[in-house]
């Protein structure tokens, strides 16, 4: 069975730092496109960034130069670093297999982000 | 970036309703368009992929259709299950955008 488990949620300040992981287990993620997906409270569906087979990286305008995805294939997780995080940045981070011009097919639980001095 | 405007915004209904939400997109997508279901305090699950192709375990009573611009998801009997909210989003390029969201209430 597919699985994610998304961790490394939680209260910081505007400004700070915070890193992301998602624990895949079921399937191996290196072939696969994977992406991160963010929801506001109360708001839509918000892709964040995204990782290929090859190692490449990519990311929505509204992070980029803040967030790093990465991958490590030994652990078979995704992480995402989120540095100057900004208010605007409150909200729960889905872990998901797909992206770019793919669907997403599994998704993880979530983890809540919320940026509040 | 491709916009994805879905409507209603919300809807109310009863158990045995056949319900139809609507998604536009700002440009042709072809058929590169995906439907999912949160329920409430949980994770969207994938329903229809491709406009009309049925994700693996989903039901039956869930159909899709449309190409280029305009796509429609249509609940045949909606089931307790169904009150959520449904989001749409495209394939065809990157980024990825998702529509702002149906919710469907308990009329």
């Amino acid at each position: 069975e597919v699985q994610l488990v998304e961790t490394g949620g939680g209260l910081i300040q505007p400004g700070g730092s915070l890193r992301l992981s998602c624990a895949a287990s079921g399937f191996t993620v290196s072939p696969y496109y994977m992406s991160w997906v963010r929801q506001a409270p109360g708001k839509g569906l918000e892709w964040v960034s995204g990782i290929n087979s090859g190692g490449n990286t990519y990311y929505a305008d509204s992070v980029k130069g803040r967030f790093t995805i990465a991958r490590d294939n030994s652990k078979n997780t995704l992480y995402l670093q989120m540095n100057s995080l900004r208010a605007e940045d409150t909200a729960v981070y889905y872990c998901a297999r797909g992206g770019y011009v793919y669907y997403f097919d599994n998704w993880g639980q979530g983890t809540l982000v919320t940026v509040s001095s | 970036d491709i916009q994805m405007t879905q409507s209603p915004s919300s809807l109310s209904a009863s158990v045995g309703d056949r319900v139809t939400i609507t998604c536009r997109a700002s440009q042709s997508i072809s058929t590169s368009l995906n439907w999912y279901r949160q329920k409430p305090g949980k994770a969207p699950e994938l329903l229809i992929y491709s406009s009309s192709s049925l994700q693996t375990g989903v039901p039956s009573r869930f159909i899709g259709s449309g190409s280029g611009t305009d796509f429609t998801l249509t609940i045949s009997r909606l089931q307790p299950e169904d009150f959520a909210t449904y989001h749409c989003q495209q394939s065809y390029s990157t980024p990825p955008t998702f529509g702002q969201g149906t919710k469907v209430g308990i009329e």
